[in-house]
């Protein structure tokens, strides 16, 4: 199975400062026949399920706002925040679909500073 | 969004069995592979068991492998998990998921 590792397990951010999550896998996520990275990035606030905010490494889900955004490429991968709001603590998980199982990291838990 | 629905779950006694259920109405099974995860309280997701699209290959975490069944009703447009001699250990919400489709997670309590 593909290990995910991220980093830091926990953050704290002023309001309107930015917030940058790394994720990194033990193996290449980059397909090569579709130059696609197949790591998703995900939010999970209490009582609720995941939601998918980031997928193919950096494209940003419908609806999601922009002030989320994703970068990296075949193990290295990073989730950014670039002015935290409020309503953004929550625990993060990156995700890798691209062999199965579809494996986590261990999540990092945003808070306010 | 969530567009999965999931029921079963609840209270079982240790050694006991439960089958979660895993439908949807705008979703169809047929095309997507599905995974069912787990979260303890205050940790992270566990992967649980996939089924492929065609239901034909399934995989299993060690920690169920042999306990638990994972199938899938493409007519009914519905994926299952059946978990058996259920542990202390299992208890834990379950969802069951196809990236970013997900359901709204079952509780499974195991206690005497």
């Amino acid at each position: 199975d593909i290990e995910m590792t991220q980093s830091p397990d926990a953050l704290a951010v002023s309001l309107g400062e930015r917030a940058t999550i790394n994720c990194k896998s033990s193996q290449n996520l980059l397909y090569a026949s579709n130059n696609k990275n197949y790591l998703g990035w995900y939010q999970q606030k209490a009582g609720q399920p995941p939601k998918l905010l980031i997928s193919w490494a950096s494209t940003r889900e419908s609806g999601v706002p922009e002030r989320f955004s994703g970068s990296g490429s075949g193990t290295d991968f990073t989730l950014t925040i670039s002015s935290l709001q409020a309503e953004d603590v929550a625990v993060y998980y990156c995700q890798q679909y691209y062999s199965h199982p579809d494996t986590f990291g261990q999540g990092t838990k945003l808070e306010i500073k | 969004q969530v567009i999965l629905v999931q029921s079963g779950g609840g209270l079982v006694k240790p050694g006991g069995s439960l089958r979660l259920s895993c439908g949807a109405s705008d979703f169809s099974f047929s095309d997507y592979y599905i995974n069912w995860f787990r979260q303890a309280p205050g940790k992270g997701l566990e992967w649980v068991s996939y089924i492929s699209a065609d239901g034909k290959s399934r995989l299993y975490a060690d920690s169920v492998k042999g306990r638990f069944t994972i199938s899938k009703d493409n007519a009914e447009n519905s994926v299952y998990l059946q978990m058996d001699s259920l542990r202390a250990d299992d208890a834990a919400v379950y969802y069951c998921a196809h990236i970013g489709y997900w359901g709204q997670g079952t509780q499974v309590t195991v206690s005497s």
